[in-house]
């Protein structure tokens, strides 16, 4: 079946650092792939997404390229704030079912 | 982006009783909302989609006697966790689809809901 595989966390930063969260999959049919994030107390939000292969999402300085020959969606952001403190949720779906499956969730945490 | 909302978001109950927690859609119609289980340090596991006006589909292992979840309205879905156990503590999750985002796979996640069953 389909699943999503997440680097672990938590991942410790400091400001301005690059990051990298990596994310690899396994699926039937073509499905699409999100990025969501979680900040502390709130619910999840869609950070970014992409439909289909070599499509590349984007949001708020963060990327991820849909690479189907490495079956991966890694996150990428060339320099953290504080701010980017959060939760990050890899997961792959769509379709009619619009059934999401999730990764384990990578906690991310920036220092100044 | 559209708001969904959960309440209660913590709850302490008592093994043995039942809790209600609802998942609201503020500014938009779902079709369809989907109810998730969070344990600590582990993924989103799916429960069961409900479907406004239907019976919900469950995954393969909720017992569906146990979690009771009722899609009455386009912009209101339940879940009652019946004679909660503490192994039923967890972080519920609800997330709904908008009418007219059929197979973009986007989601609107409501704030989660903790319980803890003493």
């Amino acid at each position: 079946g389909n699943s999503v595989t997440q680097m672990e966390g938590p991942v410790t930063l400091s400001e301005e650092a690059f990051l990298t969260i990596n994310c690899t999959y396994t699926a039937t049919g073509y499905p699409s792939l999100f990025w969501y994030v979680q900040y502390p107390g709130e619910g999840l939000q869609l950070l970014l997404k992409a439909t289909k292969a070599d499509d590349k999402g984007s949001n708020k300085g963060f990327e991820a390229t849909y690479r189907k020959e490495t079956t991966s969606f890694h996150l990428e952001k060339g320099s953290v704030q504080v701010s980017d403190s959060a939760v990050y949720f890899c997961a792959l779906g769509g379709g009619a079912t619009n059934k999401l499956i999730f990764g384990t969730g990578t906690l991310l945490a920036v220092q100044p | 982006g559209a708001v969904v909302s959960q309440h209660p978001s913590r709850v302490i109950c008592k093994s043995g009783t039942s809790v209600k927690i609802e998942c609201r859609s503020l500014d938009f119609q779902a079709t369809t909302m989907f109810w998730y289980r969070q344990f600590p340090k582990q993924s989103l596991m799916l429960m069961a989609t409900s479907n406004e006006g239907s019976k919900a589909t469950y995954e393969q292992g909720v017992e569906k006697d146990k979690f009771l979840i009722n899609h009455a309205s386009l912009t209101l879905s339940t879940l009652t966790v019946t004679s909660a156990h503490p192994e039923d503590s967890s972080f519920y999750i609800c997330s709904a689809r908008g009418m007219g985002l059929a197979g973009t796979g986007e989601l609107f996640f409501g704030e989660g809901s903790r319980l803890t069953v003493l």
